[in-house]
């Protein structure tokens, strides 16, 4: 299974842009990439997922490289509320794989006033 | 709508004793699964279930057993607790309709073996 490595912590000031990155030098075609996190004492929650193209939603922006080998999760104005664990996934799009879900350790976001 | 629901949200076990841990969710996803997370790491997957009557194996599924009798409910049994399965056990769901579908996640069962 494909796996990505992430710094283990950064640290932004608030509302200042923030820019996680992410590897997965071995991802395949099929791969989407998926990102999620965890704020103090509670589950994941998703945030974002993309396959080739960058892509934009309410909480965050996805910068995919274009050999697929890395991206980059920007949160355009960091807020303490996203002080977090943040994980990078990828996702198996084929048929019978895309249920299993493996997280990493994550990068764990500190924000400063 | 109240989403995954997890409970007990606290537990504490002798070696030796058995448990279930509860899941439920009312978004009425065929798609469940138990992740355990371990102080200062990610999330290992343990089980998981496409719908009803089909269940299997994640990453790390010994000690650890799961039935899902119906779409609502997906329990996590510990037949004889060990201090290793001292973890945070989080329960997730999603429609199975492929990449495009999120995770939803309850707040997790944090449980202690002594």
């Amino acid at each position: 299974d494909a796996k990505t490595t992430q710094p283990n912590s950064m640290e932004s000031n608030e509302e200042e842009p923030v820019h996680l990155p992410c590897n997965h030098s071995t991802i395949s075609g099929t791969d989407y990439i998926h990102w999620y996190r965890q704020l103090p004492s509670q589950g994941p929650e998703y945030v974002i997922h993309g396959l080739t193209s960058n892509v934009n939603n309410r909480m965050a922006s996805l910068a995919i490289a274009e050999d697929r080998k890395s991206s980059t999760l920007i949160l355009h104005r960091a807020t303490l509320r996203d002080a977090a664990v943040y994980y990078c996934i990828l996702r198996d799009g084929g048929a019978y794989n895309f249920n299993k879900f493996y997280f990493g350790s994550g990068t764990k976001l500190n924000v400063k006033p | 709508n109240a989403g995954v629901t997890q409970t007990p949200k606290f537990q504490v076990l002798k070696t030796g004793q058995s448990m279930t841990l509860q899941c439920a969710q009312d978004m009425n996803h065929e798609y469940m699964s138990w992740y355990r997370q371990d102080p200062g790491m990610g999330l290992r997957l343990i089980h998981y279930s496409v719908g009803a009557g089909i269940t299997d194996q994640g990453e790390v599924p010994n000690g650890y057993n799961v039935s899902r009798s119906t779409t609502e409910d997906f329990p996590l049994r510990l037949l004889s607790a060990a201090p290793s399965q001292t973890s945070v056990y989080f329960c997730a769901s999603s429609t199975p309709t492929g990449v495009n579908s999120p995770l939803h996640f309850g707040n997790g069962t944090r449980l202690t073996v002594t």
